[in-house]
C-alpha cells in the first residue's frame, strides 16, 4: 500500500476535463516536488509534469499538474481516446528516505 | 539521440541472482542521477534504488535493501542492479530512468527487461 494515495479509476467522455487527485502527507507531497506519468498500455511510463506544475517539452498544455499543501492534481483537459491509460503520481518521501509512487489511476475515455 | 536499453532480465529459481544493465546513449552518468523502477505484472509502479550523479549516494528501497545494489561503470556509460536472493515478488519488468531534475524527474526511461523468478 502507498502513501500516496489516488483512486483506482477516472474516466471522461471526449473534450471533458479530467482531474486525477493524489493525497500524501508532509513528508512527501507537502515537502517536496511532485511529478506525474502517463503509462500506456504495453509501453514505459512517459513524465508529463514535473516540480509540481512544470510540463515537459512535448507533452501537449492538455495537460497540466498542481499542489496545495499535502495534496496534488493532474488535469487533463479536452480528453482524446488515446489519453486512456495509467497515471501514476510520485515523489521523494523524507521519512522513507526514499521515492514513492502512489498506486496508480485507470482512466478510461468512454 | 538519448536512449536507454536495459537486459539481464531471464528466469531465475528462488533464491537466485541476476545483474540486470542499463546501457546509456545521448549523455554521461556525471550529469544525472540514475534510477531503477520495477513494475510486476499488472500492478504499479515501485521505485527500488537511485545513484546519485556522483557516483556517491544510494538509497534503496526497504523492499530491496541488503538484496540489490545500484551501482555504475562510467567507462561503459552503463548502469547496474545487483538482484540477490530473489523471491517470487521480485518477478516484475524492471526499468532504469534518467532523473531529469534531480528531484524524481523521470525524464527517459528504458523498455524495460522482465525478470520472472519461477521453480
Amino acid at each position: 500500500q502507498s502513501v500516496l494515495t489516488q483512486p483506482p479509476s477516472a474516466s471522461g467522455t471526449p473534450g471533458q476535463r479530467v482531474t486525477i487527485s493524489c493525497s500524501g502527507s508532509h513528508s512527501n507531497v507537502g515537502s517536496n516536488a511532485v511529478n506525474w506519468y502517463q503509462q500506456l498500455p504495453g509501453t514505459a511510463p512517459r513524465l508529463l509534469s514535473f516540480a509540481n506544475n512544470q510540463r515537459p517539452s512535448g507533452v501537449p498544455d492538455r495537460f497540466s499538474g498542481s499542489k496545495s499543501g499535502t495534496s496534488a492534481s493532474l488535469a487533463i483537459s479536452g480528453l482524446q481516446s488515446e489519453d486512456e491509460g495509467d497515471y501514476y503520481c510520485a515523489v521523494w518521501d523524507d521519512r522513507l528516505n526514499h521515492q514513492v509512487f502512489g498506486e496508480g489511476t485507470k482512466l478510461t475515455v468512454l | 539521440q538519448v536512449h536507454l536499453v536495459e537486459s539481464g532480465g531471464g528466469v531465475v529459481q528462488p533464491g537466485g541472482s541476476l545483474r540486470l544493465s542499463c546501457a546509456i546513449s545521448g549523455f554521461t552518468l556525471d550529469d544525472f542521477a540514475m534510477h531503477w523502477v520495477r513494475q510486476a505484472p499488472g500492478k504499479g509502479l515501485e521505485w527500488l534504488a537511485v545513484l546519485s550523479h556522483d557516483g556517491v549516494t544510494t538509497f534503496h528501497a526497504d523492499s530491496v535493501k541488503g538484496r540489490f545494489a545500484i551501482s555504475r561503470d562510467t567507462s561503459e556509460n552503463s548502469l547496474f542492479l545487483q538482484a540477490t536472493a530473489l523471491g517470487y515478488e521480485d518477478t516484475a519488468v524492471y526499468f532504469c530512468a534518467r532523473d531529469y531534475s534531480g528531484n524524481g524527474a523521470f525524464d527517459i526511461w528504458g523498455q524495460g527487461t522482465m525478470v520472472t523468478v519461477s521453480s
